[in-house]
């Protein structure tokens, strides 16, 4: 079956702009979590989302956000970026139950450039 | 906040040798450890996973230990080949069950054929 979609694969924005990632989870799979990859910063949570609501959040500022929809894909936008956000931005599906963690599958990541 | 410590973070082992790398949660509710592989440009893999209630799993060459009483678990690969050459990340379950996974910042592993 086809695995974790992420779109755009590259993306460049200027300071100050906004930005809407999408992912694509495996068929299925209701829970749908982010991630924020740096040099360095391994891999930091952003948020967990589980049948269009938000189950989890990490210690990101309010301008991250995401949202997930009944078809399960999901979309997390930055506002006003900063050059900071530069990052690979990585989303994980899973079959993730209310009792028990499954195997999370990553998709390629969208690579954010912010100048 | 619940944070995973991961070491080393890099590791330079000759082919052939074993490699150990160790995580530490501070979090008593994670029951869920997954251990990932992410070579260069591509995205993580799972290599393998422990539940709470086992203490060791292996896989082949690779087996994964955990010590719930000290909130320790670690990697072990035997036999190492330039293939295993990655960089590897440990994580754990927060808040229980649900699906909320923090990642150790990972382990830089060349493997010197």
């Amino acid at each position: 079956k086809a695995g974790v979609t992420q779109t755009p694969r590259y993306l460049i924005k200027t300071r100050g702009q906004q930005v809407t990632l999408s992912c694509s989870p495996i068929s299925g799979h209701r829970s749908v979590s982010w991630y924020q990859q740096t040099p360095g910063q391994g891999l930091q949570f952003l948020f967990e989302y589980f049948s269009e609501t938000q189950r989890n959040k990490g210690n990101f500022p309010g301008r991250f956000s995401g949202r997930q929809f009944s078809n399960s894909r999901s979309e997390m936008n930055v506002s006003t970026l900063e050059l900071g956000d530069s990052a690979l931005y990585l989303c994980a599906s899973s079959l993730n139950t209310a009792s028990r963690n499954t195997e999370a599958f990553f998709g390629q990541g969208t690579r954010l450039t912010v100048v | 906040g619940e944070n995973v410590e991961q070491h080393p973070s890099t590791l330079s082992v000759q082919e052939g040798d074993s490699a150990v790398i160790k995580c530490t949660y501070s979090d008593s509710a994670s029951n869920y450890f997954p251990w990932y592989k992410q070579e260069l440009g591509k995205r993580p893999q799972l290599i393998i996973d422990i539940r709470s209630n086992v203490g060791e799993k292996k896989d082949q060459r690779i087996a994964v230990t955990l010590n719930k009483t000290a909130k320790h678990f670690s990697l072990h690969i035997t036999e190492t080949q330039p293939e295993d050459s990655a960089v590897y990340f440990c994580a754990a379950s927060m808040g229980g069950s649900q699906g909320n996974l923090i990642f150790g910042k990972g382990t830089k592993l060349s493997v010197k054929p």
